[in-house]
C-alpha cells in the first residue's frame, strides 16, 4: 500500500502554545488529504479535508482558525493546532488517497498530542 | 441513527474459532466499503475493502456485503492472538470515509 508519514509521533506541550504536525506522502502524489482525531476508545473523528492549493474544508464543529491546514505541495499537508488547550489532548492522524478515483485511505502513523 | 453502526464488544472467541465482526450504515448511497485493524496507540491499517455485494476472501478474512439491508461485515478464520485488536469499519459518503465506533476482539490462547 502506499506510504503516508507523519511526524512527530507524540508532543507534549504548554497549555497556550501551537503545534505543527506534518504528513508526507512518500511514493505518490496526494492531492487530497485527510486529518482525523481520536479520542480514548473512540473512533476517528474526520477534522478536515486538505487540498493541495487551495483552503481546506472543515467539518461541521472544526475550528478553522484553531486547527490551521496548510496543503502547500503535492506530497505535505500540515496540521496546527494553535494556542492549545488540555481538550485538544488527542490522537491526529492524517490520510491520504493513493490515487484519483480510488477510495482507499492510508494512514499516517499518528501524532498523540498532549497539552498539559 | 449513527451513519455507521458496529457493536463495541469486546468481543472474545478462543484461538482458531471464527470470529464475526458486524457493521451497518444509514446511507444507501455508499458505494464502498472498508474494514481497518487498529491495535492500541497506533494508526488504522486497511485490511479489507468490498464494492460489490457478496463475499470477497483475502486469507484469513472474508468481507461480506449486502447493500440491500445496509450490512457489511467480516469474518476472520483461524483466529490467532495477535489478531486482537480493534476493528473499524467504514463507509463512503461524498467523497469522505465515515468510521463506526469500532469492535474491540480479544482472541484467547
Amino acid at each position: 500500500g502506499a506510504v503516508v508519514s507523519q511526524h512527530p509521533s507524540w508532543v507534549i506541550c504548554k497549555s497556550g502554545t501551537s503545534v505543527k504536525i506534518e504528513c508526507r506522502s512518500l511514493d505518490f502524489q496526494a492531492t487530497t488529504m485527510f486529518w482525523y482525531r481520536q479520542f480514548p476508545k473512540q473512533s476517528l473523528m474526520l477534522m478536515a479535508t486538505s487540498n493541495e492549493g487551495s483552503k481546506a474544508t472543515y467539518e461541521q464543529g472544526v475550528e478553522k482558525d484553531k486547527f490551521l491546514i496548510n496543503h502547500a505541495s503535492l506530497t505535505l499537508s500540515t496540521l496546527t493546532v494553535t494556542s492549545a488547550h488540555p481538550e485538544d489532548s488527542s490522537f491526529y492522524i492524517c490520510s491520504a488517497k493513493a490515487a484519483a478515483g480510488d477510495e482507499k485511505l492510508f494512514f499516517g502513523s499518528g501524532t498523540q498530542l498532549s497539552v498539559l | 441513527q449513527k451513519e455507521v453502526e458496529q457493536n463495541s464488544g469486546p468481543l472474545s472467541v478462543p484461538e482458531g474459532a471464527i470470529a464475526s465482526l458486524n457493521c451497518t450504515y444509514s446511507d444507501r448511497g455508499s458505494q464502498s466499503f472498508f474494514w481497518y485493524r487498529q491495535y492500541s496507540g497506533k494508526s488504522p491499517e486497511l485490511i479489507m475493502f468490498i464494492y460489490s455485494n457478496g463475499d470477497k476472501e483475502d486469507g484469513r478474512f472474508t468481507a461480506q456485503l449486502n447493500k440491500a439491508s445496509q450490512y457489511v461485515s467480516l469474518l476472520i478464520r483461524d483466529s490467532q492472538p495477535s489478531d486482537s485488536a480493534t476493528y473499524l469499519c467504514a463507509v463512503t459518503k461524498g467523497g469522505k470515509l465515515i468510521f463506526g465506533q469500532g469492535t474491540e476482539l480479544s482472541v484467547k490462547p
